[in-house]
């Protein structure tokens, strides 16, 4: 299995609260990507990293930051977490973007905004 | 935009039963295409996968075909377990945006004794 690992794996807050979601990795993969799941919905991609400080927006950005200091930390940032945010998070990894190279994931992490 | 489009679930199928989900796709590029499993509580593992059309994947006794012709990427599997209940996502990757996945709906898979 890939090395990666979420904190927290479970978290409830309320809304308006900032929340910080942590995906570390020990495979020195370059890309790392945050996603969410919803119901009917699959997964979709909120912010992805293809390098140390670089950062770009995917789909349902809004509300989102990301930053990445180091390689092998990707953090999620929820500025203000509303009811819209509660959801299950993924991280994923992959050392190319190429098309053929496939994504690791994480655990998830379930979110709970009340 | 680029798409994936799988069959609704949930399917529900008796133990040695043949398992097909259908998974249909749109794409400017020329995608790779994927099959993840997701079991309860985790994190998605890859399946399968396929980088050009007529590529065959296989995976545990699951397959998928590439079909350009049809757009599709069938996932079957002959005689399912019910250690195969789960999700099941279909995913196209192309070489851009940082080479992104975009994902089916996702198929739930329940498979009874």
């Amino acid at each position: 299995d890939a090395g990666i690992t979420q904190s927290p794996r479970h978290k409830v807050t309320e809304t308006g609260t900032p929340v910080t979601l942590r995906c570390h990795q020990t495979e020195n993969h370059r890309y790392m990507y945050w996603y969410r799941q919803d119901p009917g919905h699959g997964l979709r991609l909120i912010h992805y990293s293809y390098g140390v400080k670089d950062t770009d927006k995917g789909e349902v950005s809004d509300g989102y930051s990301v930053s990445r200091s180091k390689t092998e930390d990707f953090l999620l940032t929820l500025e203000s977490a509303t009811s819209s945010q509660t959801s299950v998070y993924f991280c994923a990894i992959s050392e190319s973007e190429v098309a053929g190279h496939e994504q690791y994931f994480g655990p998830g992490t379930r979110l709970t905004v009340t | 935009g680029d798409s994936v489009t799988q069959m609704e679930g949930p399917v529900t199928l008796s133990e040695e039963a043949f398992l097909t989900i259908n998974c249909t796709y749109t794409a400017t590029g020329y995608p790779s295409l994927f099959w993840y499993v997701q079991y309860p509580g985790e994190g998605l593992q890859l399946l399968l996968k396929a980088t050009k059309a007529d590529d065959k994947g296989s995976n545990k006794g699951f397959e998928a075909t590439y079909r350009k012709e049809t757009t599709s990427f069938h996932l079957e599997k002959g005689s399912v377990q019910v250690s195969d209940s789960a999700v099941y996502f279909c995913a196209l990757r192309i070489y851009n945006q940082g080479g992104k996945l975009i994902f089916g709906q996702g198929t739930e898979l329940s498979v009874k004794p």
